[in-house]
This record gives C-alpha cells, structure tokens and sequence, in this order.
C-alpha cells in the first residue's frame, strides 16, 4: 500500500489567498484525519470523518477552514482566506475502527507558509 | 476531555544507554496509547501501542509499559542507537470517542554517538 498520501506538500502562498490541502487516506479505511503542527501549539486535532461524515469539528480554528470527504478516497482542507497565523504542518491521517482499531497511519504533510 | 502530559520535553542520551518517555492521562476511560516517531520533515509513524488489557508490551528494542490506576503510561529505549534520535509523541484514546487521539506535547530525543 502507498500509505496516505498528502498534496501538495509544501505550499506558499500570500495572505488573503484561497488554499487547498488534499488527502488520499489508506485503501479501506473508513476514519480520516486532519492534524496542524506547530511549534507553539503542538500536533492539533482539526477534524476527523468517519464513513465521509465529519464527526467532530471542534479543533477547526475558526469558520476560514473548511473540511470535505466526497468519498471514501479523497479529502480536502480549505482556508479562505488565508492569514501568516495559518502556517504550520498540516497532517492527513487514516484508521479503521475494523482492521485495527484506533490505529492512525500519518502522511508526510504540506507545509504551508502564507507571507 | 482528555488531557495527555509528556516528559521530559528534550532528553540526550549516549549512544547504548536507555531513553525512558513518560505519559499521564486524565481520563480513566482511555484505552488505547500510542507510541510514535517523527524524523525530521516527515509525518509522525506509529512505532508500538498498548490497550488497556496488558501492562507491557515489547517489540525489539522498544516496550511500553501501562499503569491504569496511576493513569501513566511509559516508552522504553533500549541500547539507543542515533537513528533513534528524533521527536516522540504519546497519545490516548477513549473508545466512546472513535479513533481520535489526544497527543502529548513531544520529546526530542538526541542519541549522542
């Protein structure tokens, strides 16, 4: 399996700008994740879908980011627009609650850096 | 919710010597605790777990070790090599909550050669 698979994985972009993140999570997994890491705050829970439903938002900063799942092998994150503050790692991660449970398979991330 | 505390922050060790991780959680209901490692410009990997049914588990190497009354939870590095030299993260999960994880604040581990 090619694992999860993030894109693109560095992006810079300029303040006000619409950016996208996408995701392609492991082959038969039913949960998808999205992580923010920085140095300040650590590795964030932003979201997480299961069976293509977000399940819990919480951990979205504020109404500029938005999360979708139009299927099971593909997701985006959206920030519009976007602010300096918005830097940092963005993580996709996938599990499955049947073939072992709570296990979450990381991507390698896209580094954003809005200017 | 769920609160995961890590320590220390930053541990150096020389190469050969043991690394020991420690994790406190504040919900007794979690049962799940992940262990993983992060090089440099890469995503965290998952290394080893342990539920709450076993008190340790090992692989190679590496164990983790469970204590559900005091609600910590250690990583075990044995005979440290420099490729072990990276940022560790513990995690915790409720099983009510799905498969999300809370994820202590990291260690960066430095294995001097």
């Amino acid at each position: 399996d090619a694992g999860v698979i993030q894109s693109p994985r560095h992006e810079v972009t300029e303040m006000g700008q619409e950016v996208t993140l996408r995701c392609k999570p492991i082959s038969g997994h039913d949960y998808l994740f999205w992580y923010r890491q920085t140095m300040m705050r650590g590795l964030e829970l932003l979201i997480y879908f299961n069976n293509n439903v977000p399940i819990d938002d919480s951990g979205m900063p504020e109404d500029r980011f938005s999360a979708k799942m139009p299927n099971a092998s593909f997701s985006t994150l959206k920030i519009q627009p976007s602010e300096p503050r918005d830097s940092a790692v963005y993580f996709c991660a996938s599990g499955s609650a049947v073939i072992v449970p709570y296990e979450q398979y990381f991507g390698p991330g896209t580094r954003l850096t809005v200017t | 919710g769920e609160n995961v505390e890590q320590h220390p922050s930053t541990l150096s060790v020389q190469e050969g010597d043991s690394a020991v991780i420690k994790c406190t959680y504040s919900d007794s209901a979690s049962n799940y605790f992940p262990w993983y490692k992060q090089e440099l410009g890469k995503g965290p990997q998952l290394i080893i777990d342990i539920r709450s049914n076993v008190g340790e588990k090992k692989d190679q190497r590496i164990a983790v070790t469970l204590n559900k009354t005091a609600k910590h939870f250690s990583l075990h590095i044995t005979e440290t090599q420099p490729e072990d030299s990276a940022v560790y993260f513990c995690a915790a999960s409720i099983e009510a909550a799905g498969n999300k994880l809370t994820f202590g604040g990291g260690t960066r581990v430095l294995v001097k050669p």
